[in-house]
């Protein structure tokens, strides 16, 4: 069965500091990628995802992630983050069955942006 | 309309009771989800819907009980639960391609249930 890490649980940054929060996925086939923010108080919101193409994604908010398969790897990135950013980040694996899309989430990444 | 909606947003109910969940959205997608949240935890998928058939059943006990009357709808039926069943529960929606390629899903903020 398919699974993803998320390696940082908790992570804290000021103001302007750039971050990147680690996913990697254990899947041998055809993968597709998302990563979701969950922000206090509201529903799981959409970041940005990766079905092929540029492996570079660009998503809202000035986010990005890298796709690398030879790492399993699909990296979130932001060059200066704000107090806004503050958050729950999940990283995603959809899988293509016979019966259905089935989204497997990483444990998270509980995300602290300090003034 | 690009919004999932669902009610009610909190639920306490005892062991014993029988209570459902609903979840709607307008945006004529054919696919719809139920997943279970625990505190600090990811979303489990619990169901999946394609088609207003099941399609995917996550091993889910049966005291929970899917049901989607028509493309818009999906409820969950819940009957003598457990209290470690507390959780929120997130429905979502999305699109399904006649190739069956991969779609993003969109999220409901949730029901938050307690089981006394």
């Amino acid at each position: 069965a398919q699974s993803v890490s998320q390696h940082n649980h908790h992570v804290i940054l000021s103001e302007a500091a750039s971050l990147e929060l680690g996913c990697n996925y254990s899947y041998g086939g055809t993968v597709n990628l998302f990563w979701y923010v969950q922000y206090p108080g509201q529903h799981l919101q959409l970041l940005l995802k990766y079905f092929s193409g540029d492996p570079l994604v660009k998503g809202i908010k000035g986010f990005e992630a890298e796709f690398i398969k030879s790492k399993f790897s699909f990296n979130l990135r932001k060059p200066s983050v704000q107090w806004s950013d503050t958050a729950e980040y999940f990283c995603a694996v959809l899988i293509l069955t016979g019966g259905g899309n089935k989204l497997t989430f990483g444990t998270g990444t509980q995300l602290k942006v300090e003034l | 309309d690009t919004e999932v909606t669902q009610t009610p947003k909190h639920l306490v109910m005892g062991m014993t009771n029988k209570k459902s969940l609903k979840c709607e959205q307008h945006m004529g997608h054919r696919a719809m989800y139920w997943y279970k949240q625990k505190a600090k935890k990811p979303p489990e998928l619990m169901f999946v819907y394609s088609y207003e058939k099941l399609s995917i059943n996550e091993s889910v006990p049966s005291r929970f009980s899917p049901e989607c009357p028509n493309s818009s709808l999906l409820n969950l039926h819940l009957h003598a639960l457990q209290p470690e069943d507390s959780a929120l529960y997130l429905c979502a929606s999305s699109q399904v391609t006649l190739a069956g390629g991969p779609l993003e899903q969109f999220f409901g903020p949730g029901t938050r249930l307690t089981v006394l």
